[in-house]
Parts: C-alpha cells; structure tokens; sequence
C-alpha cells in the first residue's frame, strides 16, 4: 500500500540554522508529494510539491526534491526564522484514479531566537 | 474570506449520542475531502465527493459514518452512537477537479467524553 515516513520530533533549532526534515515514501507508479505546513491554531496550508521524478519544489526559502531513485522527497532549509516554527507533514497523492492525501505524522519544529 | 470554512469549530458529546459537522468548500471546486487526525498523528483520508457524488469511502468509515453532499456544495458528516475513539479533529478539504492541490479547513474538534 501507499505510506509516508517522516523524521520523528521535535526538532529544535536556534535561527539562521540549515533544516532537514526527512521523508522517505512507499507508493506504487508515480505518486505526486507534498509538505504541508500546520502553523499553531490554523488549518494545514500546502508549502511545496512535486509531481514528477526530479522536480524540485520550492517556497518561502523551503526545498524538496523528488527523488524516485530514493522514494525520498526531503524538506531543507538554509536559514530558518522563528516564524517557521510549525508542524511540518509529508503527504503523497497516489497516482492516477483517488486525490486523496496520504499523510507521514507530522514533525514539530521549533525554532528559537 | 474564502477559503474552507467549518463548523462547528469544537464539540463535545457524550458517548452515544450523535453529532453532525459541516464544511463548507471554496465555491468553484468541485471535489470536497473529509479527513480525520488524531493526536500525534498526520491526517487519514475517510471519503472524498465530486460534486454530490461520493467516490471513495475509507476503510476508516464505519457504518456509524455518513457523509453527504447534496447539491454539490456544502457537506455534512454525522456520526452516530459516538464512542471515545472518535474522539479526533476532523478535516475538510477542497479542491478543483484535475488539480492536485487541496486547501483545507480549520477543522472540527471533537471530544466524546
């Protein structure tokens, strides 16, 4: 079946630090993926996705590429803010036929100045 | 604003009784998406709609589930005879058919004591 498997939290960093938040996935074919961003008391907003192998996503200073070879599609940043302090989720849409989301549990991020 | 809305915001219920959840979708899509999250937990996909066609059901949605979208706008979500494992935040999500990005609402919390 389709699952995404991300870095446990929490993930403490002070500002200016680089972020790697890992995820790996286990899909069949050519999923699409996602990160989705849930910041503290709001719903869950797309950051980034990639729809095909080695497309690299990108906002707000976040990246992440798709990596078929690796079924991987890690989120990095070179510089983080306190404002990125979040709860960071992987997702994946399998491809053809359902949209639905297939979601990784999320890793919090905390950053402090 | 437009984006997805849903109420209501919070709800707590005693073990047995029944409640219903409303979203409402951004107005031009056509798919509507119900998710449940639990603590810790990404969100798992439970049925989706395109426009008051119900598509795909999860495994997820007992028979004490039900989820209705009747003129293709808003939809509802009742569960009956309410137990303490549905105790959860519930997701709404909507989306433009063909397209994969899905924007969600702030969800409905739900704790059945």
């Amino acid at each position: 079946g389709n699952s995404v498997t991300q870095m446990e939290g929490p993930v403490t960093l002070s500002e200016e630090a680089f972020l790697t938040i890992n995820c790996t996935y286990t899909a069949t074919g050519y999923p699409s993926l996602f990160w989705y961003v849930q910041y503290p008391g709001e719903g869950l907003q797309l950051l980034l996705k990639a729809t095909k192998a080695d497309d690299k996503g990108s906002n707000k200073g976040f990246e992440a590429t798709y990596r078929k070879e690796t079924t991987s599609f890690h989120l990095e940043k070179g510089s983080v803010q306190v404002s990125d302090s979040a709860v960071y989720f992987c997702a994946l849409s399998p491809q053809g036929g359902s949209e639905k989301l297939v979601f990784g549990k999320g890793t919090k991020l905390t950053v402090n100045p | 604003d437009t984006g997805v809305s849903q109420d209501p915001r919070h709800k707590i219920t005693k073990r047995g009784q029944n409640v219903t959840f409303r979203c409402d979708p951004i107005s031009e899509h056509n798919r509507l998406y119900w998710y449940r999250q639990t603590l810790g937990q990404g969100p798992e996909f439970l049925t989706y709609f395109q426009n008051e066609a119900q598509l795909e059901k999860s495994r997820l949605l007992s028979d004490r589930f039900s989820a209705e979208r009747p003129k293709g706008s808003f939809s509802t979500l009742e569960i009956q005879r309410t137990e303490q494992g549905d105790s959860a935040m519930y997701l709404c999500a909507s989306s433009l058919a063909q397209h994969n990005e899905q924007f969600f609402g702030p969800g409905t919390r739900l704790t059945v004591l």
